[in-house]
C-alpha cells in the first residue's frame, strides 16, 4: 500500500538553528499537505502544494514539493520555542482525494 | 474553514466496556474522517463516516469493533467497542473536502485499564 516516510523522526536544536524534514511517498501525489502538532494538541493544517516543484514559504517556513511529486521538504530558519512539536505531510490515497495518508511524523524540540 | 467540537477530551474505561465519542461540525460537510493515534505515533484512518450510508473501514478495522454513525451532515459518533487496554490511544476526527485541507476536533485520549 501506500506509504509515506518521513526524516528524521526526531531532531533537537538550539534555538536559532534552522530545521528540515524531508518526506518521501511510495506513490506519486496530486498534492501535499503539511501539518503541525503541538504536543497534547491535534493536527493543525499549515499549507497544501500541488504543483511539480512548487515553493511556498511562510514567514519563517519554506515548503518544496518535489519534481516527481512524490517527496516534499518544509525547512524553519531560526527557530523558535514556539515552533515545538509534531510536523506531518499528508497526501491523498492513491485514486481518492479526500482520504489522506500521514506521513510517519518528525519530532522538533528547540531549547534556548 | 471548520471548527469541530469533539467530546470527551479523555476517558479512562474499563476493559469489555464500550466508549462513544462524538464530534460536531460547525458547518455542513461531506465527509468525516475517524483517525486513531498511538502515543508518539502518526495518525491511522479507521473509517471515512457518509452521511445517508455506511461507514467505510479501513484495512484491520472492522465495523463491529468500530461502530460509527452520521445522521446529518454535521454529526458523528465513533464506538470503541470491547474496549482492551490495546485500545488505549487517541482518537481524533476530521473533516475535509475534495483534497482540501483537513480540520480536527480536539482528540479523545482514551485509557483502557
Amino acid at each position: 500500500g501506500q506509504q509515506v516516510m518521513q526524516i528524521p523522526q526526531y531532531q533537537h536544536v538550539q534555538e536559532g538553528e534552522d530545521f528540515t524534514t524531508y518526506c518521501n511517498s511510495s506513490t506519486t501525489l496530486s498534492n501535499i499537505q503539511w501539518y503541525k502538532q503541538r504536543p497534547g494538541g491535534h493536527p493543525v493544517f499549515l499549507i497544501q502544494l500541488v504543483k511539480s516543484g512548487e515553493v511556498k514559504k511562510q514567514k519563517r517556513l519554506t515548503f518544496q514539493f518535489g519534481e516527481a511529486k512524490k517527496n516534499s521538504s518544509l525547512h524553519i530558519t531560526a527557530t523558535q520555542t514556539t515552533d515545538v512539536g509534531t510536523y506531518f505531510c499528508a497526501g491523498p490515497y492513491t485514486g481518492t482525494a479526500s482520504k489522506l495518508t500521514f506521513g510517519t511524523g518528525t519530532r522538533l524540540q528547540v531549547t534556548l | 474553514s471548520a471548527v469541530i467540537s469533539q467530546k470527551p477530551s479523555r476517558d479512562i474505561c474499563q476493559r469489555g466496556t464500550s466508549l462513544t465519542i462524538q464530534c460536531q461540525v460547525d458547518s455542513q460537510v461531506t465527509m468525516m474522517f475517524w483517525y486513531r493515534q498511538q502515543p508518539g505515533q502518526s495518525l491511522t484512518l479507521i473509517a471515512t463516516a457518509n452521511q445517508g450510508s455506511e461507514a467505510t473501514y479501513e484495512s484491520g478495522f472492522v465495523i463491529d469493533k468500530f461502530p460509527i454513525s452520521r445522521p446529518n451532515l454535521t454529526f458523528s459518533t465513533l464506538t470503541v467497542s470491547n474496549m482492551s487496554p490495546e485500545d488505549s490511544s487517541i482518537y481524533l476526527c476530521s473533516s475535509g473536502e475534495g483534497g482540501t485541507e483537513a480540520f480536527f476536533g480536539q482528540g479523545t485520549r482514551l485509557t483502557v485499564v
